[in-house]
């Protein structure tokens, strides 16, 4: 069984840039979560896709977005980049209506 | 709202000590409770969890039973090795919402020595 994996693991970009991160979720899982952990501090919920749709948001702004396709892979969108956007960016599958929560190894983006 | 509130590290223990990382949370209504481990450079893995009032999990020797009525979740071992050495992570996701997002703590890092 394939757990959950991300790519890329490192990524340097500049302010104003644009970015596309990208997760393949567990096998069988349908559903993605994507979360940002600043440094020192705890992972910040930024959005949930199930079934190409997305299924709630944090307080994130619209510049954040996603996509799901219909292998439940997910990509996560930033735009503007901004030096706050510096973090751990971490995805998670998890199966339909389950509440654990799979994680994949993070992707690191530094804004300069 | 929905927020959990972890005790502050670092913490620092010896081989073979009791560990307790304590844990409170606010909900709405009666959340689910997770223990996540992040040992370095890693991703975040399940350690335990528990679904409602006083059920306790327990997974690697790790233990936390769901007290409702101090709304605390704290995390213990008997016996620490270095091995445990990582970023400990307490959460929750609320019940009745549509995603079954986590709300996370800040963190607590433990480091064990010889």
């Amino acid at each position: 069984e394939t757990g959950v994996t991300q790519s890329p693991t490192h990524l340097i970009k500049t302010r104003g840039q644009q970015v596309t991160l990208r997760c393949s979720s567990q096998s069988g899982h349908n559903t993605v979560s994507w979360y940002q952990q600043a440094l020192g501090q705890g992972p910040q919920f930024i959005f949930q896709y199930y079934r190409e749709e997305e299924n709630g948001r944090g307080n994130f702004p619209p510049r954040f977005s996603g996509l799901q396709f219909p292998n439940y892979s997910s990509e996560l969108n930033v735009n503007a980049l901004e030096l706050d956007d510096s973090a751990l960016y971490l995805c998670a599958s998890s199966l339909e209506g389950g509440e654990t929560q799979y994680f994949g190894p993070g992707t690191r983006l530094l804004v300069l | 709202g929905n927020s959990v509130t972890q005790m502050e590290g670092p913490v620092t223990l010896s081989e073979e000590a009791f560990l307790t990382i304590n844990c409170t949370y606010t909900a709405t209504g009666y959340p689910s409770l997770f223990w996540y481990v992040q040992y370095p450079g890693e991703g975040l893995q399940l350690l335990l969890k528990a679904t409602k009032a006083d059920d306790k999990g327990s997974n690697k020797g790790f233990e936390a039973t769901y007290r409702k009525e101090t709304t605390s979740f704290h995390l213990e071992k008997g016996s620490v090795q270095v091995s445990d050495s990582a970023v400990y992570f307490c959460a929750l996701t609320p019940r009745g919402t549509g995603a079954n997002n986590l709300f996370f703590g800040t963190g607590t890092r433990l480091t064990v020595i010889p």
